[in-house]
């Protein structure tokens, strides 16, 4: 079992919907968490990180984290065409800086 | 702040040459650094732990002896990939994070796309 596991998609929702991402991880002991934003053909750039459950909100992103059920969202609202990417979700482990991937959620936004 | 150079963007080389790729961090400094791979449609693959002063930790199945790391300085990590191979061609993309807290985030170089011939 991979130790964050996302659903790769696409997802696609129609401009100025809320897009909904969800990652499970399977690490109990994982702390914290981190949203990272992948357009085609460029490197990652972070958008959020949680530590906390509950919700952080940050614009129109909002991170849920949920330590007993073991699994963490991004929302997006009012989702526009540029939002258009693919979405990782990443935890450390093996070390705080050694940090796991997940596959990643492709996400589409549809003018 | 946490701004990540990475050099050169791309490179195109012929089989059997041996290409460098230079990662720094601009405005701190970066004990450990991670070098990443990532295929066409797959996510970042983790390929070694670069520690300033001290060799490389690399991922299970990731050649040392084919692609050396330096870590020379608190800012500098060099990545080769020798005697590369068509097969080699991918996006290589470098990292590191402020601290070595857990909540210290990641903070990636633009990549290198690399194209063997």
């Amino acid at each position: 079992q991979k130790e964050v596991e996302q659903n790769s998609g696409p997802l696609s929702v129609p401009e100025g919907a809320i897009a909904s991402l969800n990652c499970t991880y399977s690490d109990r002991g994982s702390q914290s968490f981190f949203w990272y934003r992948q357009y085609s053909g460029k490197s990652p750039e972070l958008i959020m990180f949680i530590y906390s459950n509950g919700d952080k909100e940050d614009g129109r992103f909002t991170a849920q984290l949920n330590k007993a059920s073991q699994y963490v969202s991004l929302l997006i609202r009012d989702s526009q065409p540029s939002d258009s990417a693919t979405y990782l979700c990443a935890s450390p482990s093996g070390g705080y800086q050694k940090v796991t991937f997940g596959t990643g959620t492709k996400l589409q936004v549809i003018p | 702040g946490a701004v990540v150079s990475q050099h050169p963007s791309w490179v195109i080389c012929k089989s059997g040459t041996s290409v460098k790729i230079e990662c720094r961090s601009l405005d701190f400094q970066a004990t450990t650094m991670f070098w990443y791979r990532q295929f066409p449609k797959q996510s970042l693959m983790l390929m070694a732990t670069s520690n300033e002063g001290s060799k490389a930790t690399y991922e299970q199945g990731v050649e040392k002896d084919k692609f050396l790391i330096n870590h020379a300085s608190l800012t500098l990590s060099t990545l080769t990939v020798t005697s590369a191979h068509p097969e080699d061609s991918s996006f290589y993309i470098c990292s590191a994070s402020m601290d070595s807290s857990y909540n210290s985030p990641l903070h990636f170089g633009n990549g290198t796309r690399l194209t063997v011939t």
